[in-house]
């Protein structure tokens, strides 16, 4: 079964750091485009980043500098570091396969989500 | 990267056809056939509805019809039902390796 299973959310202090994990089983990450998008409570669906398969990756405004995806191969997961926290970054964090030749999110995790308070 | 622009919300009755507008800008949905449709139900992960400004995947509904005209893309649920009450995403390409997701429209079946 295609699944993609997110982990690794909880509560940090403003400033703080945290890694999100995304477990994919019935397809392989390395061979495709991967993506994080985010939800802040009540709020609609926010792009943050995306990892190519030739390992290329690209940010939102938002997050660049902060925030960086990456992969383990073997362990056939993804992953995104987030640093220097903000409250504005509060949200359902989910993973997303995207379809090469459409650009669609055809896969999406369960979520996990993310508090930055104090 | 400013969000797309969606209506807030849009109802109607079992049967009748609710259609969903999502304006961007010539930088995004007007230069990439590349606008994708997410369904949302409440506490639950999107679904992918419609990729490619009009086409179904596997599984999807024949209710739910995409296409574009300019900068605007637009959803149109057919035969409205019960199950359709869900929030509703445009995506678009948006160059240099971006996305942009629409603002969200809320549907209500009366």
């Amino acid at each position: 079964e295609v699944q993609l299973v997110e982990s690794g959310g909880g509560l940090v202090q403003p400033g703080g750091s945290l890694r999100l994990s995304c477990a994919a089983s019935g397809f392989t990450v390395s061979s495709n485009y991967m993506t994080w998008v985010r939800q802040a409570p009540g709020k609609g669906l926010e792009w943050v980043s995306v990892i190519y398969g030739g390992g290329s990756t690209y940010y939102a405004d938002s997050v660049k500098g902060r925030f960086t995806i990456s992969r383990h191969n073997s362990k056939n997961t993804l992953y995104l570091q987030m640093n220097s926290l903000r409250a504005e970054d509060t949200a359902v964090y989910y993973c997303a396969r995207v379809n090469e030749v459409t650009d669609a999110f055809d896969i999406w995790g369960q979520g996990t989500m993310v508090t930055v308070s104090s | 990267q400013s969000a797309l622009t969606q209506p807030a919300s849009v109802s109607g009755s079992p049967g009748q056809s609710v259609t969903i507008s999502c304006t961007g800008t010539s930088s995004d949905v007007g230069s990439y056939n590349l606008v994708s449709w997410y369904q949302q139900h409440p506490g639950k992960a999107p679904k992918l509805m419609i990729s490619e400004v009009s086409k179904r995947p596997s599984g999807v509904s024949n209710r739910f019809s995409g296409s574009k005209s300019g900068n605007t893309a637009s959803l149109t649920i057919s035969g409205l039902q019960a199950e359709d009450e869900a929030d509703f995403y445009c995506c678009s390409y948006a160059g240099s390796s971006t996305f942009v997701f629409g603002t969200g429209t809320k549907v209500t079946v009366l």
